[in-house]
C-alpha cells in the first residue's frame, strides 16, 4: 500500500510566477492537509480538505489556494509567489473523524529565487 | 490550540533510554497530547498519543502527569535511526489540524 505521494520533489520558481503542487492520499483516507515548513522550523499549517470543501485554513494569504478532487487527491496552488513562500510544503492525509492520525508525504521543496 | 514547550536539543547514545520532555501547563480538558517526529529529508510521522492514561505502542512510552501539564515520551532502546526532531503537541478532540512548534532536535551518539 503506497502512502502518501507528493509531486513534484522539487521545484525552482522566479517571484511572480504561479506553482502548483500535487498530493495523494494514503488509501482509503479522505481528507488532506496541507503545511508549510520553512528552514529549521516546525510545519505551519495552510489548510485542509474534505468532501472536496475546504473545511480549515490556516493564517496564510489568498494566494495560497486549493483544491480536493473526487478521488481525494489534492492540488496546492500558490500565485505572484514571494522568496519568503521558498519552503517544503508537506501533504499529510487523515480519514475524517476527530482525533485521527495525519500520515505526512515526503513533501516538496520549493525554491523561488 | 494550547502551547506546549520542548528542549531546543538533546543527546543520548546509543541503546540507552531517552526521555523527552514536554511542558503543556495550560492545556484544556479536551486537549489531547500527541507527538510526532520527523526524520532527515522526511514528511514528520506518528509516534503515540495519549489524553490522561500512560499510553505505549511499539514505537515509544507517553507518560502523562497528574495534572496533565507536563508529559514525557519514552524512547526505551535509542538507536541510530531515531535521531530526528520531536513534536510534542496539543490538539483539541474536535480539532482537524496540527500546531507544530520547534520540536527537540535528538541526537544519537554510537
Amino acid at each position: 500500500d503506497a502512502g502518501v505521494t507528493q509531486s513534484p520533489t522539487h521545484l525552482i520558481k522566479t517571484r511572480g510566477q504561479q506553482v502548483t503542487l500535487r498530493c495523494s492520499p494514503k488509501s482509503g483516507h479522505d481528507t488532506v492537509s496541507w503545511y508549510q515548513q520553512a528552514l529549521g522550523q516546525g510545519p505551519q499549517f495552510i489548510f485542509q480538505y474534505y468532501e472536496e470543501e475546504e473545511r480549515q485554513r490556516g493564517n496564510f494569504p489568498d494566494r495560497f489556494s486549493g483544491h480536493q478532487f473526487p478521488n481525494y487527491s489534492s492540488e496546492l496552488n500558490v500565485n505572484a509567489l514571494l522568496l519568503g513562500d521558498s519552503a517544503l510544503y508537506l501533504c499529510a492525509s487523515s480519514l475524517s473523524g476527530a482525533q485521527e492520525t495525519q500520515y505526512f508525504g515526503p513533501g516538496t521543496r520549493l525554491l523561488v529565487l | 490550540d494550547a502551547k506546549t514547550t520542548q528542549p531546543n536539543s538533546m543527546e543520548s547514545n546509543e541503546e540507552e533510554p531517552v526521555h523527552l520532555p514536554c511542558n503543556h501547563s495550560t492545556i484544556s480538558g479536551t486537549d489531547y497530547i500527541h507527538w510526532y517526529r520527523q526524520l532527515p529529508s522526511q514528511g514528520p510521522e506518528y509516534v503515540i498519543h495519549g489524553l490522561t492514561s500512560n499510553v505505549n505502542n511499539r514505537m515509544a512510552s507517553l507518560a502523562i502527569a497528574e495534572d496533565r501539564k507536563s508529559s514525557t515520551l519514552i524512547l526505551h532502546r535509542a538507536t541510530l535511526r531515531d535521531a530526528a526532531v520531536y513534536y510534542c503537541i496539543l490538539r483539541d478532540v474536535y480539532g482537524q489540524n496540527f500546531v507544530f512548534g520547534p520540536g527537540t532536535r535528538l541526537s544519537v551518539l554510537p
